[in-house]
């Protein structure tokens, strides 16, 4: 079985500011990871996903994400944030294993301050 | 256009009645599923389809029911609509045996029990 915790369901930054979306992960087997973001009354668009090869994974927008296997981590980042980047954020985890679906965090909802 | 729709977008009804919320696809893909997005939860898996004709459990099954006879077509009925089934219900599809590919999602329904 997989979890996911993201610590911080609300994050404010300001524009220009570097993003942190903190996300652990528990898995008894090589987990896949994934980030997806999802704007208003939308469905949740891919940003990166993280799958057994580099362990910096670099997405659309300007977002990376670094797995950290002793950490059981996979925290996304942007150097600097833009007023467009305001939405919810989802860290997400599946494996060959079980249902092969993904298990979801929380989610965090990151507010851009002008 | 190819991609991954739902219907309705919005639906209103009373508890007790029954529902049906139409996912379709255009890509073929193997593999769908059912989450529901309530607030703190962030997305749980309700049912999910490995292919036409087979269907299986997900993490909250209990008074939904789900069918697939058709590869691009996976709908999801509640039988006799509760409040709490009030919720956004999203689809998602995605290619491939493994995990590692990335599922794709709908606009989501959100639906509301009276």
């Amino acid at each position: 079985a997989q979890s996911v915790t993201q610590l911080g369901s609300h994050v404010s930054v300001s524009e220009g500011a570097l993003v942190l979306l903190r996300c652990n992960y528990s898995s008894s087997v090589p987990p896949y990871l994934f980030w997806y973001v999802q704007y208003p009354n939308q469905g949740l668009q891919l940003l990166l996903k993280y799958t057994s090869a580099a362990t910096l994974v670099k997405g659309i927008n300007g977002f990376e994400a670094e797995f950290k296997k002793s950490e059981t981590s996979f925290h996304l980042t942007k150097p600097s944030a833009h007023m467009s980047d305001a939405a919810e954020y989802f860290c997400a985890v599946s494996a060959d294993t079980g249902r092969r679906a993904l298990t979801f965090g929380s989610g965090t909802r990151l507010q851009v301050q002008p | 256009d190819a991609g991954i729709t739902q219907s309705p977008r919005y639906k209103i009804t009373e508890t007790g009645r029954q529902v049906t919320l139409m996912c379709h696809q255009t890509w073929s893909h193997s593999y769908m599923f059912w989450y529901r997005q309530d607030l703190g939860h962030g997305l749980r898996l309700i049912y999910y389809s490995a292919a036409a004709d087979i269907t299986d459990k997900g993490e909250v099954p209990d008074g939904y029911v789900v069918s697939r006879s058709k590869t691009e077509n996976f709908p999801l009925t509640l039988e006799s609509a509760t409040r709490s089934q009030t919720s956004v219900y999203f689809c998602a599809s995605r290619t491939g045996q493994t995990s590692n590919q990335p599922q794709h999602f709908g606009d989501g329904t959100r639906l509301s029990i009276l």
